[in-house]
């Protein structure tokens, strides 16, 4: 099975700041990456697919990039509305695996 | 607009069945994969099943591989999860989702499953 090492697991942030959320897979997955949104109580949004594209409705501070098998989602000059639990996804291979979470909170 | 609604979810006793539905609408259905993801109360995402556009290929994971079943039946754009031999891990939220952009892209808002005596 394929790991996605994701970190951190919470973070405040302000504002003003760049907010960078990664998740390190445990081998290739040729950019098979989702990055999702849920807040309480709700389901999940999809935020990014394809590792670096953005899905239809998201804002453009949402963004994806790679490095190795270290993917990396970046929300720039966050909202307060923008807090809540951020996952990864790996699709390459089943059993598809989420990242453990990250829990996001703006001050 | 897309339309996922789970249901069937509930309180049901170890070693006992129950069955999801998940019924979709605003998109064509027949012609998009399938899929059934959990969430523990406050854990993270769990990947449970898929099912291709046709229901001719299915994937598992090996906890539930041999108790759950995933079906569709395309003419009533419904997804199923048959669910046997239940044991109290599989307490858990359970989303049905579509492929899209991503391969699960839309998530309907989720069906509570409570295994326990």
């Amino acid at each position: 099975d394929i790991q996605m090492t994701q970190s951190p697991a919470s973070l405040s942030a302000s504002l003003e700041e760049i907010v960078t959320i990664t998740c390190k897979a445990s081998q290739g997955i040729d950019d098979y990456l989702s990055w999702y949104q849920q807040k309480p109580g709700k389901s999940p949004q999809l935020l990014i697919y394809d590792a670096t594209s953005l899905a239809d409705g998201v804002p453009s501070r949402f963004s994806g990039s790679r490095s190795g098998t270290q993917y990396s989602l970046k929300i720039s000059r966050p909202q307060v509305d923008d807090s809540g639990i951020y996952y990864c996804l790996q699709s390459y291979s089943t059993p598809y695996t989420f990242g453990a979470g990250t829990k996001l909170e703006l001050k | 607009e897309v339309q996922l609604v789970e249901s069937g979810g509930g309180l049901v006793q170890p070693g006992r069945s129950l069955k999801l539905s998940c019924a979709a609408s605003g998109f064509t259905f027949s012609n998009y994969g399938m899929h059934w993801i959990r969430q523990a109360p406050t854990k993270g995402l769990e990947w449970v099943a898929s099912i291709s556009p046709s229901g001719g290929s299915t994937y598992y994971r090996d906890s539930v591989k041999g108790r759950f079943t995933i079906s569709r039946d395309n003419a009533k754009s419904t997804l199923y999860l048959q669910m046997d031999s239940l044991r109290s891990e599989d307490t858990a939220t359970y989303y049905c989702a579509t492929t899209g952009s991503s391969l699960i892209d839309f998530w309907g808002p989720g069906t509570m499953v409570t295994v326990s005596s």
